[in-house]
């Protein structure tokens, strides 16, 4: 079974602050995907990776297939961004839904 | 707005009843999984169906049935209710497989009393 570990679990920054995300995966996998949940509850899909890096607007996701390891990165950071940041991975087995992680609750104060 | 609809938003009911969740996907979108979101147990992969075929299965419990109709809408019925039930139930669309884009629905809070 794939174990997705992010850190921190919760993140509290100042407006403008760049922020970093981290996942890591414990098995081989086809796909790693970025989501985020508003305290609505409902969930956007922001990246999906498989190598190498994205970007959109002012975040950017990176993956290290080689190290299990990705990072999702928020530049000039914005209240608007406080979320839960969720890290999943599809490992391409005979299950063929996400494997998430427990999430990373993110506060950015004015 | 994704394009992924689920009904009811929210669902009250009490132990040991039925209910049943209903998901239409994105146009155009073959695949659609279930998720259960607990407060303990997180975000879960319950099931998956592609083309109204069943494809995968996760930690879906005996209890708890899906199935995918002709015109690709899906429901997630619920049976013998427990209060560990409550949740929030996502559905997801995809193209084809995990391996595209997932788009989520709103999702259906619901609460066994």
């Amino acid at each position: 079974k794939n174990e997705v570990e992010q850190s921190p679990q919760n993140l509290t920054a100042q407006e403008g602050e760049f922020i970093t995300i981290n996942c890591s995966y414990s098995v081989g996998i086809s796909a790693l995907h970025w989501l985020q949940q508003h305290p609505g509850g409902g969930i956007v899909s922001l990246f999906m990776l498989s190598s190498g890096k994205k970007k959109h607007g002012r975040l950017i996701a990176t993956i290290n297939i080689q190290e299990k390891h990705s990072s999702l990165h928020i530049t000039a950071s914005h209240p608007r961004d406080s979320a839960v940041y969720i890290c999943a991975v599809h490992s391409g087995g005979g299950a063929d839904g996400l494997t998430f992680g427990k999430g990373t609750h993110l506060i950015i104060q004015p | 707005d994704s394009g992924v609809t689920q009904t009811p938003k929210h669902l009250i009911t009490a132990t040991g009843q039925r209910v049943t969740l209903r998901c239409s996907p994105r146009s155009g979108d073959l695949s659609v999984y279930w998720y259960q979101q607990s407060l303990d147990q997180g975000l879960q992969f319950l099931i998956q169906y592609y083309n109204g075929e069943e494809r995968a299965k996760g930690n879906i419990l005996e209890r708890f049935s899906a199935q995918q109709f002709p015109d690709l809408h899906s429901e997630l019925n619920l049976s013998s209710l427990e209060l560990g039930d409550s949740a929030l139930y996502f559905c997801a669309s995809t193209l084809a497989g995990a391996v595209d884009t997932q788009y989520f629905g709103p999702g259906t809070r619901l609460t066994v009393l």
